[in-house]
């Protein structure tokens, strides 16, 4: 049972270059969430998606896409990194009642 | 801007005595959860407590929910080094909105 997995666990990028965090879940779940975490800040939503084919803007969504083209995956793209988005990135998942929430192990990110 | 808002930031206590962290909240919400985040590790949830419902334990951990005052409480009573992590509020409005998490309190718990 793995639940919800993120890839890489880390990644160094040069500033200017795209890249995909990548983001799968085996529990069926209809919602799925990318957060940031940054020192001192939380946890703050980049986008989110209630069901496949849907996705929203969260609080911080500037320089970030999505999609959800089916249950399973929510990939989260840098299309032009810059230094900013230093920072670590969680997905997470949830039935999209309000129930509780699963989260991956994190994607460490450093824009250099 | 974040939904929800946790007090103290940071919070030290010795082994054995009850930790109690705070979460105010702006808008109306169904439900509240709390969830833990181990150094470096992905969150954890923790307990739900839903608007209609004032209180709610498990294990260790109490938690209350003010709905006039737009606030939770989150106890954990006898405190083990291992309670050692930080915890977050989050709170769901209703239907398709998505789950907003506060900043987190920090706590250490010294054996």
């Amino acid at each position: 049972i793995a639940g919800i997995t993120q890839a890489p666990t880390s990644q160094i990028l040069a500033a200017g270059r795209r890249m995909t965090l990548r983001c799968t879940q085996d529990m069926r779940h209809n919602a799925m969430y990318w957060y940031r975490q940054d020192l001192g800040l939380g946890l703050r939503l980049i986008h989110y998606s209630n069901t496949a084919g849907t996705t929203g803007k969260g609080e911080v969504p500037d320089g970030y896409s999505v999609s959800r083209a089916n249950t399973d995956d929510f990939p989260l793209t840098l299309a032009s990194a810059v230094p900013s988005q230093t920072s670590v990135y969680f997905c997470a998942s949830s039935d999209g009642q309000g129930n509780e929430a699963f989260f991956g192990q994190g994607t460490r990110l450093t824009v250099v | 801007s974040q939904q929800g808002e946790e007090d103290p930031q940071a919070l030290s206590i010795q082994e054995g005595e009850n930790a109690t962290m705070n979460c105010s909240y702006k808008t109306s919400i169904n439900n509240l959860q709390w969830y833990r985040q181990n150094s470096g590790r992905g969150l954890v949830h923790l307990i739900l407590i839903r608007s209609n419902e004032r209180e709610k334990h498990s294990g260790r951990l109490r938690v209350t929910l003010d709905t006039s005052k737009k606030s939770s409480s989150l106890l954990i009573t006898a405190s083990r080094a291992a309670d050692t992590a930080s915890y977050f509020c989050a709170t769901f409005r209703s239907g398709n909105t998505p789950l907003v998490f506060g900043k987190g309190t920090r706590l250490s718990v010294i054996a």
